[in-house]
């Protein structure tokens, strides 16, 4: 089945850095989201970006498909960016959906 | 919308127990999925139904596990006798699903419910 794999596995960074987050999938994809999980395990939908770019205030993410990777990017970062953060691909052959195994993100003060 | 809604939001059993876990999606969704978060295996896809069909069981790890779906506005996850190991957070999500062989939607989870069978 297809393989999702996402870097860095931790990332500390102090308010107000910017950071991009990676996740490669090893088989074409029909669609793609980023979640955030929050420190109460809440999953909250960032992006559905099965390919392109799309921006949401802070946040942006590209999906490039033909290369299977997609990147999300955090700007300005806040306390409340910490969590994990979680790519998610639906294959193109028997919907199956992979999530992967998430990038923790430490915000400090 | 009230958003996928799940219950209860915890459970502690004691082993050999039947634990029922319950799932209301969002209106208009024709999909609904169940997936199991433990730190050891991560999120995992159990079961989904489209249109109150089960499409694909193939992640449900056991036949402990079972899976409802009666309507299009309630789902049920039962785990019969429960066991240690079956301890984990169990969210639901629902999107809507256009064609057949078609892309899912979006998918939106439910808060979670936290398992604990001692």
């Amino acid at each position: 089945g297809i393989q999702v794999e996402q870097s860095p596995p931790d990332l500390i960074l102090q308010e107000g850095a910017n950071s991009t987050l990676r996740c490669n999938f090893s088989d074409s994809v029909n669609n793609l989201q980023w979640f955030h999980q929050n420190p109460w395990g809440q999953l909250i939908n960032l992006f559905y970006i099965p390919s392109g770019t799309k921006q949401n205030g802070r946040l942006s993410a590209t999906t490039v498909a033909t290369e299977r990777y997609s990147l999300l990017y955090i700007s300005s970062s806040q306390t409340t960016d910490s969590g994990v953060y979680f790519c998610a691909v639906e294959d193109n052959y028997g919907q199956n959906f992979v999530f992967g195994p998430g990038t923790r993100l430490s915000v400090l003060p | 919308d009230a958003g996928v809604i799940q219950s209860p939001r915890h459970e502690v059993t004691e082993m050999g127990q039947e634990v029922t876990l319950r799932c209301k999606p969002i209106s208009g969704h024709n999909s609904l999925f169940w997936y199991r978060q433990t730190m050891m295996r991560g999120l995992e896809l159990l079961i989904y139904f489209n249109n109150n069909v089960p499409i694909d069981d193939s992640g449900m790890p056991e036949d402990r596990f079972s899976a409802k779906m009666p309507n299009a506005s309630f789902s049920t996850l039962k785990i019969q006798p429960s066991e240690p190991r079956d301890s984990a957070v169990y969210f639901c999500a629902s999107s809507l699903y256009r064609l057949a062989g078609g892309p899912y939607n979006e998918q939106f989870f439910g808060p979670g419910t936290r398992l604990t069978v001692l």
